[in-house]
C-alpha cells in the first residue's frame, strides 16, 4: 500500500460543470500522475507532476488542468465537463527503490458525466 | 501503431495450466518493465518488474525480458481461478522523467 487515497469514489455531475478531483498520498513521493481508462483505450496519461508547482501534460490533456501546491495533494480539474470525459481516473505515485522507479496506482474514482 | 502492444484476449486457460502472456514494445531505448494485474472494477496491482535480458521468477509468476527482439512475456505457472483479470504491460525509457507507457491489458480467464 503506497498510501494514495481518492476523492470523491464515485460522482456524477452533469455537463457544462466544474469538477475536482483529489488525490492524496502519505508517504512525499515526488512523482505523482493522472491517468483515464476507457475500453478499448487502456490506461491514459492526463498530467503529471515531479514536484510543487511543477506540472506537464500528458497524452490526453485537453479539457483538464492540473494543480499540485503540496506534495501531499494532486488536483485534476475538469473546468467544463463533457460526456466524453466520462471514465475511470486513477491517481498513481512513482517510488524509487535503488536506482529504478516503479509506480502505485490509487484506488480510482469513477466519474460520469450526463 | 501504439508503442506497447497487448493482444486484448481473453485468453483462456484451465486451471493448473500455464498460462502466457505477450507485449511487444517499439521504443529500443526502453528500460524498465512491468506487469500489473487489474482485476474488474479495481485499480492496477504491480506484480514483476524486469529490468535485464532474461526471466525473473517470483513464486507462480515469471517475467521474460528479450531486448533485441522487443518484447517481454509472463509466464503465469499452476493458473488458478483468482488469476482471472485483466493484465497490462508497461515500458519505461531511461533517464528523465518516469513516464510508463501502457498496453491496452489482455484478458486473462483460468476455467475450473
Amino acid at each position: 500500500d503506497a498510501g494514495i487515497t481518492q476523492s470523491p469514489r464515485h460522482k456524477v455531475t452533469e455537463t457544462g460543470t466544474p469538477v475536482t478531483l483529489r488525490c492524496h498520498q502519505t508517504e512525499n513521493h515526488r512523482y505523482m500522475y493522472w491517468y483515464r481508462q476507457d475500453p478499448g483505450h487502456g490506461l491514459r496519461l492526463i498530467h503529471y507532476s515531479y514536484g510543487v508547482k511543477d506540472t506537464d501534460k500528458g497524452e490526453v490533456s485537453d479539457g483538464y488542468s492540473v494543480s499540485r501546491s503540496k506534495t501531499e495533494d494532486f488536483l485534476l480539474t475538469l473546468e467544463s465537463a463533457t460526456s466524453s470525459q466520462t471514465s475511470v481516473y486513477f491517481c498513481a505515485i512513482s517510488e524509487r527503490g535503488g536506482s529504478q522507479e516503479t509506480q502505485y496506482f490509487g484506488p480510482g474514482t469513477r466519474l460520469l458525466v450526463l | 501503431q501504439k508503442e506497447v502492444e497487448q493482444n486484448s484476449g481473453p485468453l483462456s486457460v484451465p486451471e493448473g495450466a500455464i498460462a502466457s502472456l505477450n507485449c511487444t514494445y517499439s521504443d529500443r531505448g526502453s528500460q524498465s518493465f512491468f506487469w500489473y494485474r487489474q482485476y474488474s472494477g479495481k485499480s492496477p496491482e504491480l506484480i514483476m518488474s524486469i529490468y535485464s535480458n532474461g526471466d525473473k521468477e517470483d513464486g507462480r509468476f515469471t517475467a521474460q525480458l528479450n531486448k533485441a527482439s522487443q518484447y517481454v512475456s509472463l509466464l503465469i505457472r499452476d493458473s488458478q481461478p483468482s488469476d482471472s483479470a485483466t493484465y497490462l504491460c508497461a515500458v519505461n525509457k531511461a533517464g528523465g522523467s518516469y513516464i510508463p507507457t501502457f498496453g491496452r491489458g489482455t484478458s486473462l480467464i483460468v476455467h475450473p
